[in-house]
């Protein structure tokens, strides 16, 4: 069964910084690419970034929102999905969910997201 | 950015009611569009990608069609556990972008 579990979520002040991780289990973490997609309280959904499998290098691509701030890693070994949010903003305010992502053609795209975690907040204010 | 436009926001339906959900894409995007269903409090779930490709375990009676800049997500007969918030989501080009969600509501 696949899992994803995040971890790394609370209360930050602004300008400060915080880690996610995201633990999967259930499948070969190495073979996929990882994805975090945000949801602000009441709002919808919003893709944040995500980083390709190894075998396509290990790429990463943000949204505008975040790109420069937010840095997505993974740990193959341990089947573990990091993002590091630093200068953090109130408007970062969310439920962060952890994805796997699938391409429907070519492994380097990222159509869908095919397993979620069940989400953790991270809460922005002074 | 692509902008994803959903119709309506909410719609009131019966159980057994044909329910169709309109996502409407700012530019082509051909086939690439994913339909989600969350329900509150959980984490989405995945039920169509590739515009029309049923994911693995979802109910039949949900179907996607479309393609270019017009997509229907159809309900063919509403069951009590779909009443729930759907999103489409589009992969054209990035950054990938879902559309702001219609709720579907007990009549």
């Amino acid at each position: 069964e696949v899992q994803l579990v995040e971890s790394g979520g609370g209360l930050v002040q602004p300008g400060r910084s915080l880690r996610l991780s995201c633990t999967a289990s259930g499948f070969i973490f190495g073979d996929y690419a990882m994805s975090w997609v945000r949801q602000a309280p009441g709002k919808g959904l919003e893709w944040v970034g995500f980083i390709r499998s190894k075998t396509n290098r290990g790429t990463t691509e943000y949204a505008a929102s975040v790109r420069g701030r937010f840095i997505i890693s993974r740990d193959d070994s341990n089947g573990i999905a990091y993002m590091e949010m630093n200068s953090l903003k109130t408007e970062d305010t969310a439920v962060y969910y952890c994805t796997r992502g699938r391409a429907v053609t070519r492994e380097s795209r990222l159509d869908y997201f095919d397993y979620w975690g069940q989400g953790i907040l991270v809460t922005v204010s002074s | 950015d692509i902008q994803m436009t959903q119709s309506p926001s909410s719609v009131s339906a019966s159980v057994g009611d044909r329910v169709t959900l309109t996502c409407r894409a700012s530019q082509g995007i051909s086939s690439w569009l994913a339909w989600y269903q969350q329900k509150p409090g959980k984490a989405p779930k995945l039920l169509i990608y590739a515009a029309s490709n049923l994911q693995s375990g979802v109910p039949s009676r949900f179907s996607g069609s479309g393609s270019g800049t017009d997509f229907t997500l159809t309900i063919s007969s509403l069951q009590p556990e779909d009443f729930a918030t759907y999103y489409c989501q589009q992969s054209d080009s990035f950054p990938l972008t879902f559309g702001g969600g219609t709720k579907v509501e007990i009549k």
